[in-house]
């Protein structure tokens, strides 16, 4: 199995609060991916990285940020959370162009 | 810009039936990767298979086969002899060349195999 870990698991939050979910790998892989999963939608991406400090927007970024300072490490911020953000969040990561994609276990996220 | 469609959103099967899965494509480069992922009740994703635009050459892994047709511009998932262990959620995706690697998903087909 690919070494990517995703914290917290779980996270219940107030609406209007900040959230950081971190996605952590060991695999050394360029690429880092951020993405939602809601009933209805399959997975949409938020943001991806293709390098340390190196990201761009996906499909559904608004109300999202995210950092990549290192390799191994890809944070996802909700800078005020809204129950719309309620969801599973996946991290993954892929390491050449076109290869496949592996997922960290997901974070569940409830907004109240 | 691309897109996956995934007609069928659940599926029930009674254990041993076959059971294809659907994935209809669209994109406007000529070099693309399609894949499938499964998701177990445990809510993992679990990569299957990659395919290029280059390779059409059809797939078996054991019970699981893949049929990739770009005349058609689809890549469908057959199960062989149904197990209850194959109840899960199932993603097919697309990327395309350049893209850095992100993927299109289809909103998946829920796939039921009862005893």
């Amino acid at each position: 199995d690919a070494g990517i870990t995703q914290s917290p698991r779980h996270k219940v939050t107030e609406t209007g609060t900040p959230v950081t979910l971190r996605c952590h790998q060991t695999e050394n892989h360029r690429y880092m991916y951020w993405y939602r999963q809601d009933p209805g939608h399959g997975l949409r991406l938020i943001h991806y990285s293709y390098g340390v400090k190196d990201t761009d927007k996906g499909e559904v970024s608004d109300g999202y940020s995210v950092s990549r300072s290192k390799t191994e490490d890809f944070l996802l911020t909700l800078e005020s959370a809204t129950s719309s953000q309620t969801s599973v969040y996946f991290c993954a990561i892929s390491n050449l162009g076109g290869s496949e994609a592996f997922f960290g276990q997901g974070t569940r996220l409830t907004v109240v | 810009a691309q897109k996956v469609t995934q007609a069928q959103t659940e599926i029930s099967v009674v254990e041993k039936e076959d059971v294809t899965l659907d994935c209809v494509y669209e994109t406007r480069d000529t070099t693309y990767y399609l894949f499938w992922y499964k998701q177990p009740p445990s809510g993992e994703l679990v990569f299957l298979i990659r395919r290029n635009s280059f390779d059409e050459q059809n797939e078996i892994s054991g019970r699981y086969s893949w049929n990739f047709q770009k005349s058609t511009s689809s890549f469908n998932f057959t199960i062989t002899a149904s197990q209850v262990v194959d109840s899960a959620v199932y993603f097919c995706a697309l990327s395309e060349s350049g893209a850095n690697s992100k993927l299109t998903f289809g909103k998946g087909i829920t796939l039921s195999v009862r005893p």
